[in-house]
């Protein structure tokens, strides 16, 4: 079975500075989907980023970057300029490429930005 | 935008009760997921649906929650008796065909069993 490692409890920042949140997983897949989602204080959970495992090149949305290292099985979030909006849980998920749906989340980080 | 409504926001239950949690998924989302979040730590799937037929359910306690989707459109899951441990916030998400792992979740339901 698919294992997702959050080390990082709580994270802070200062407003306007970057991030990095880690996350590690363990698989023996090499075809899979790894996700950062968001989940702000008391709204829904919000997909941030995906990465397909087959592509060398680090997804980037906006703001938002991902480091994935395929051997070393780590898969972290940056987040650069934060803001305060930025505010949330970020869990970091595994999907499968075989089967059915399922996503595997980690434990989350609570990232606070700091004004 | 479209959104995953779940109801009621916040339930409040004595041990032994009966408790009913209500989500409608996305219009035309074929696949509808029950996710469980104790404080502190990430979802934990309970069920999962593909139109009306369960795919998933090997991490739902059978004894006690049960969880359909008769028309494969909105879906209810219950659990009776409640424990004191079904605490947790009880999150649905839905996803169309093909989506590889996108999930749209609602806002949740948030369980206390005093």
């Amino acid at each position: 079975a698919q294992t997702v490692t959050q080390s990082q409890p709580e994270m802070s920042v200062q407003e306007a500075e970057t991030v990095t949140l880690s996350c590690t997983y363990d698989t023996s897949e090499s075809d899979y989907y790894l996700f950062w989602y968001k989940q702000p204080p008391s709204r829904q959970m919000i997909l941030v980023i995906r990465q397909e495992a087959y592509k060398q090149q680090n997804a980037t949305e906006n703001r938002f970057s991902v480091n994935f290292q395929k051997a070393a099985k780590s898969f972290s979030l940056k987040i650069s300029d934060s803001q305060l909006g930025d505010a949330a849980m970020y869990f970091c998920a595994y999907r499968s490429e075989v089967g059915n749906e399922k996503l595997t989340f980690g434990t989350g980080t609570r990232l606070t930005i700091i004004p | 935008e479209a959104e995953v409504a779940q109801s009621p926001r916040y339930k409040i239950t004595e041990k032994s009760q009966a408790v009913a949690f209500w989500c409608d998924p996305i219009s035309g989302h074929a696949t509808l997921y029950w996710y469980r979040q104790i404080l502190g730590q990430g979802p934990e799937l309970l069920v999962q649906f593909q139109d009306e037929s369960v795919v998933d359910d090997s991490q739902l306690p059978k004894d006690r929650f049960s969880a359909e989707r008769l028309k494969g459109v909105d879906s209810t899951l219950k659990i009776q008796p409640a424990e004191l441990g079904d605490s947790a916030m009880y999150l649905c998400a839905s996803s169309p065909r093909g989506a590889r792992g996108i999930q749209y979740f609602g806002a949740g339901t948030r369980l206390s069993v005093l």
